[in-house]
């Protein structure tokens, strides 16, 4: 079955530590996107990748990187530079990005930074 | 700036009908999403209407004003199964998707 998985489902840090969040999609999808989500708000874009080895900084970059080495992987790193980690952590794809295509969201990472 | 508007929090009877409205100011339109998210769970994909007019799927169906930047999801013979939050997201000029806060809607018996 085609689909995305995002691991680990819950995940916990101490302050100060970087934490990487894994994304692998199968269903040959150029685009890939990772999305913050917090209490009562949208969803907001940190990082989205176009193509294998490109990718451009969303609205709430600061504090995250991210690679795209494999068209089925985009890992996000939290930094200890990000001061509000704790936060829902949602990985989606879609065919590309640039006309209209609906993107496939992975199941969430929850990160709480204790 | 850009900007998406719905209503924070609906509540609605087990086999009644509720419309949730979404109005949006946004640089450009490629069209617009509807989206089911359960709590702790991913978005999923209800609809997407780019063109004026109703859409319906099922239960479901989309509505769609360019003119009046407003969209509803309208929800049908509604099932308990049905709370969720509800996500308006709108396709900018530079087709990326902007998000609205999201309408959680409570179901009652």
């Amino acid at each position: 079955d085609g689909g995305i998985t995002q691991s680990p489902k819950y995940l916990f840090r101490k302050e100060g530590q970087n934490v990487t969040l894994s994304c692998e999609q199968n269903l040959n999808h150029d685009a890939m996107y990772w999305y913050r989500q917090d209490p009562g708000q949208g969803l907001r874009l940190i990082y989205y990748s176009q193509i294998v080895n490109d990718f451009q900084k969303g609205d709430i970059a600061e504090g995250y990187s991210v690679s795209r080495e494999k068209k089925e992987s985009f890992p996000l790193t939290v930094t200890s530079a990000q001061k509000n980690p704790t936060a829902f952590y949602l990985c989606a794809s879609s065919e590309n990005s640039l006309s209209y295509n609906e993107q496939f969201f992975g199941p969430g990472t929850r990160l709480t930074v204790l | 700036g850009q900007n998406i508007d719905q209503p924070t929090e609906m509540t609605a009877t087990e086999g009644a009908i509720v419309q949730i409205n979404c109005t949006y100011q946004t640089s450009g339109f490629n069209g617009l999403f509807w989206y089911q998210q359960h709590a702790g769970e991913a978005p999923t994909f209800l609809s997407y209407n780019v063109l004026d007019g109703l859409e319906e799927k099922g239960r479901f169906s989309s509505f769609l004003s360019r003119s009046k930047g407003y969209s509803y999801l309208l929800l049908k013979e509604l099932q308990m199964k049905d709370s969720a939050s509800y996500l308006c997201a709108v396709l900018d000029s530079n087709y990326q998707l902007i998000w609205g806060a999201g309408t959680k809607l409570i179901i009652k018996p």
